[in-house]
């Protein structure tokens, strides 16, 4: 089946640091990858995808990189702000409608 | 653009009462999910719908637990009866194609007492 497994948070840092998110997955087929961002008493957002190998998606600094040959799309940012705050859910799609999320990790930037 | 919209935002019921959560898909969107977030499961599919027909309904806990959409522009997830287990944030997810991103609502935050 389909899964994705996220590093377990909580995760607090301090504004500015370098953060990084671990994602890897399992999918019968080609899935496309995604992540997703909560705030609190929100929705999920997209924050960035990748439909095929190697692409990389980006969004409002925040990067990830799609690796098949790792099975892997880790979340980076290279200078956290403390409105980064939020639940981070990596996920995938193999059909392209039913998305499979991991546990979601929280992150905490400390001013 | 409007987002998806949900009501009410927030519903606490005893158990054993009909609760019936509301969604207003994104106009145009023709894809349409229910999703419930539990600290213990995380995020679950329940169930979703193209073009107003439900597709795959696998996630549906129990038969307590309905969803209809009688129309392009509005979805209704019910549970009759409640029970203290079905507490959980439920949201509603739409995209246009299956294919692209699924916009959420804000959630209705359930309390079943």
């Amino acid at each position: 089946g389909n899964s994705v497994t996220q590093m377990e948070g909580p995760v607090t840092l301090s504004e500015e640091a370098f953060l990084t998110i671990n994602c890897t997955y399992t999918a019968t087929g080609y899935p496309s990858l995604f992540w997703y961002v909560q705030y609190p008493g929100e929705g999920l957002q997209l924050l960035l995808k990748a439909t095929k190998a190697d692409d990389k998606g980006s969004n409002k600094g925040f990067e990830a990189t799609y690796r098949k040959e790792t099975t892997s799309f880790h979340l980076e940012k290279g200078s956290v702000q403390v409105s980064d705050s939020a639940v981070y859910f990596c996920a995938l799609s193999v059909l392209g409608y039913k998305l499979s999320f991991g546990a979601g990790t929280t992150v905490t930037v400390r001013a | 653009d409007a987002g998806v919209i949900q009501s009410p935002r927030h519903e606490v019921t005893e158990m054993g009462q009909e609760v019936t959560l509301r969604c207003k898909p994104i106009s145009g969107h023709d894809y349409l999910f229910w999703y419930r977030q539990t600290m213990m499961r995380g995020l679950e599919l329940l169930i979703y719908f193209n073009n107003n027909v439900p597709i795959d309904d696998s996630g549906m806990p129990e038969d307590r637990f309905s969803a209809k959409m009688p129309n392009a522009s509005f979805s209704t997830l019910k549970i009759q009866p409640s029970e203290p287990r079905d507490s959980a944030v439920y949201f509603c997810a739409s995209s246009r194609g299956g294919h692209q991103p699924q916009h959420f609502g804000d959630g209705t935050r359930l309390s079943i007492l």
